[in-house]
């Protein structure tokens, strides 16, 4: 069956360090998510990404974080400037379709700021 | 703004012991809900997805519903299990936000 994958698995970085994680949905998926969970907290959304642009984001999304789709199977978070508040997990999602869809989760990178 | 909340925070049964998770939202003007599962230290595993137009869906042992103008999902667990211990999620896609999520109910089910 399918899978979102996701790389690393766990990443350490000093803070201040930039940091890219990566994502490789499920092919013929057309949207793609990332979402936050601090330990403890609940699942946060971060952004969606439809034809090669944002199509929404949330307050978290600062300028400090970016996402691509570099080519047609990955699909990255970039954090430039990691603080220690941006230890968490971090799940990639894909959705087939529109909002009427599953969404299918990776099994998240765990960021570790030091 | 959209809130999820979940009832109990935390539960536990002795196993086949059938047993029902709530979730509560906000604002009734949702696209779905969707539950998943989630093992300690792991990703988020799709359970059930209800339409804003169900009322309920089935997987297995799993019976999901939903009554959308008061704003409540259910999540039933028939004859529970040991492997069902996790955190269960409920997350709703309404509005500009594609999933807001409650923070979870862990079952424990106790052989």
């Amino acid at each position: 069956e399918p899978e979102v994958t996701q790389t690393p698995s766990h990443q350490v970085t000093q803070m201040g360090q930039e940091v890219i994680l990566r994502c490789v949905p499920i092919s013929n998926h057309l949207y793609f998510y990332w979402y936050r969970q601090i330990l403890g907290q609940k699942v946060e959304f971060l952004v969606s990404f439809y034809n090669n642009e944002i199509s929404e984001k949330s307050e978290i999304f600062d300028d400090q974080f970016s996402v691509e789709r570099p080519d047609g199977s990955n699909f990255t978070l970039k954090i430039r400037s990691t603080k220690l508040e941006d230890s968490a997990m971090y799940f990639c999602a894909s959705m087939a379709g529109g909002r009427t869809d599953t969404q299918y989760f990776g099994p998240g990178t765990r960021l570790t700021v030091l | 703004k959209q809130e999820v909340t979940q009832i109990p925070a935390a539960l536990s049964v002795p196993e086949g012991e059938n047993l029902v998770l709530n979730c509560s939202f906000t604002d009734s003007a949702i696209y779905n809900l969707q539950w998943f599962r989630q093992d300690p230290g792991k990703g988020l595993t799709s359970l059930l997805l209800i339409q804003s137009s169900q009322r309920e869906q089935t997987s297995g042992r799993l019976n999901a519903s939903l009554d959308k103008s008061s704003g409540r999902s259910t999540l039933y667990i028939a004859a529970s299990q040991p492997g069902d211990s996790a955190t269960y999620l409920c997350a709703v896609y309404s509005g500009n936000t594609p999933l807001v999520f409650g923070k979870g109910t862990r079952l424990s089910v106790i052989a």
